[in-house]
């Protein structure tokens, strides 16, 4: 079965550093997501992404964030000088279009850890 | 805007017991609805979804119908395994759009032997 593919699976960083969390969505799909986990906390959506370009955005995704994909498989989430509140789960998913009916494919995560 | 209500965690239950955890979302439109698993240290997986009023969602014995007039859709198993163990989230996609996922605030069920 395919799968969306997140690297690294946990990372730990220095607050003010900036950090690329890596996503392969599935090949043939056209919509990708970024979502975050704070421990403990629901799971909140970041961006979306669509034709190479931001198709919405929640409050939390601020000019600190960025998103790229720079060929044709990767799909990343920079965060430019990371904060202490940035420490969460953050999933990677994809959509092989609009509707829900063939719904999301989550990866695994990445536990980012600002110290 | 859009949100969703899942009833506090966590929940422990015995084998074999039912379950249920309820769900209640607010939406304009006519949402899709979800229910994801998150297994302890795993991502997220689609468990169930329905797409439309009164349709069943149903996988691995758990089942939720989509009740538009009450606003719910409750998730239910007739008897549970110790397998059965994680963390549960209720979600709802809009009719339009980007189609970003609502997530409720998860329920963390234990399964004793």
């Amino acid at each position: 079965e395919p799968e969306v593919t997140q690297t690294p699976s946990h990372q730990v960083t220095q607050m003010g550093q900036e950090v690329i969390l890596r996503c392969v969505p599935i090949s043939n799909h056209l919509y990708f997501y970024w979502y975050r986990q704070i421990l403990g906390q629901k799971v909140e959506f970041l961006v979306s992404f669509y034709n190479n370009e931001i198709s919405e955005k929640s409050e939390i995704f601020d000019d600190q964030f960025s998103v790229e994909r720079p060929d044709g498989s990767n799909f990343t989430l920079k965060i430019r000088s990371t904060k202490l509140e940035d420490s969460a789960m953050y999933f990677c998913a994809s959509n092989l279009d609009s509707f829900t009916d063939y719904g999301y494919t989550f990866g695994s995560g990445t536990r980012l850890t600002v110290v | 805007g859009n949100s969703v209500t899942q009833m506090e965690g966590p929940v422990t239950l015995s084998e074999e017991a039912f379950l249920t955890i309820n769900c209640t979302y607010t939406a304009t439109g006519y949402p899709s609805l979800f229910w994801y698993v998150q297994y302890p240290g795993e991502g997220l997986q689609l468990l169930l979804k329905a797409t439309k009023a009164d349709d069943k969602g149903s996988n691995k014995g758990f089942e939720a119908t989509y009740r538009k007039e009450t606003t719910s859709f409750h998730l239910e198993k007739g008897s549970v395994q110790v397998s059965d163990s994680a963390v549960y989230f209720c979600a709802l996609s809009a009719s339009q759009g980007a189609q970003k996922l609502v997530f409720g605030q998860g329920t963390r069920l234990t399964i004793n032997p």
